[in-house]
């Protein structure tokens, strides 16, 4: 069974620094391409990061420059390196699995990690 | 504002039919595929169809969907309580600019 659970949200100041992480079972996140998305309160999804199996990313332009996504291989966990948070930036987040059929969709999704950017 | 529009909120009782529309353009719905997900607040994402039309294993016939030019469209017949939640659709959007993927803003369906 496909499992992926964050952790490492948290609240902190305008200007921290936070990383979130994602533990996936069942799969191999070198062997699918990986994602991060947000949902700021009372706001709609909206995708953050990529993290493709040959290792190129890309990110959202609202977090290009400041987040970086990463894998560890052997621990089967994404992460997503956060500085200069803003309060903007405030969130739940989830990673999911990205698969592709004809087209690309994100098969698997974790309940989410809360980050609050707040002074 | 969302690139993909989505109506904010759809109603219906239970039993019956609803049909959530997802609008955009060439260089996105028009062109990619467009998956759907149903979502609480606060709750795992679940990914309903995939490929324009595709239902997963385990999530039941009584959803639906379609794509047409630059729109998409999920239905849900049957409706039970249990359908209430805000649903999004999801493609790739290849503009030069900014290549990613966009969620629609996401509709919010009430069962009554």
């Amino acid at each position: 069974e496909v499992q992926l659970v964050e952790s490492g949200g948290g609240l902190v100041q305008p200007g921290a620094s936070l990383r979130l992480s994602c533990a996936a079972s069942g799969f191999r996140v070198n062997a699918d391409y990986m994602t991060w998305v947000r949902q700021a309160p009372g706001k709609g999804l909206e995708w953050v990061s990529v993290l493709y199996t040959d290792n190129n990313r890309d990110y959202a332009d609202s977090v290009k420059g400041r987040f970086t996504i990463s894998r560890h291989e052997s621990k089967n966990t994404l992460y997503l390196e956060m500085k200069g948070l803003r309060p903007d930036d405030t969130a739940i987040y989830y990673c999911s699995r990205g698969r592709t059929a004809m087209g690309y969709y994100f098969e698997s999704w974790g309940q989410g990690t809360r980050v609050t950017v707040s002074s | 504002q969302s690139v993909l529009t989505q109506p904010p909120s759809v109603s219906a009782a239970p039993g019956q039919t609803v049909s959530i529309s997802c609008s955009g353009s060439n260089s996105n719905i028009g062109r990619n595929y467009v998956s759907w997900y149903q979502h609480l607040p606060g709750t795992a994402p679940k990914l309903l169809i995939y490929d324009n039309n595709k239902r997963p294993s385990g999530i039941p016939d009584r959803f639906s969907a379609s794509k047409s030019d630059t729109s998409a469209t999920l239905g849900i017949a049957g409706l039970q309580t249990g359908d209430e939640a805000d649903y999004y659709c999801l493609t790739w959007d290849s503009s030069l600019s900014t290549p990613n993927w966009l969620f629609g803003g996401g509709t919010k369906l009430t069962v009554l």
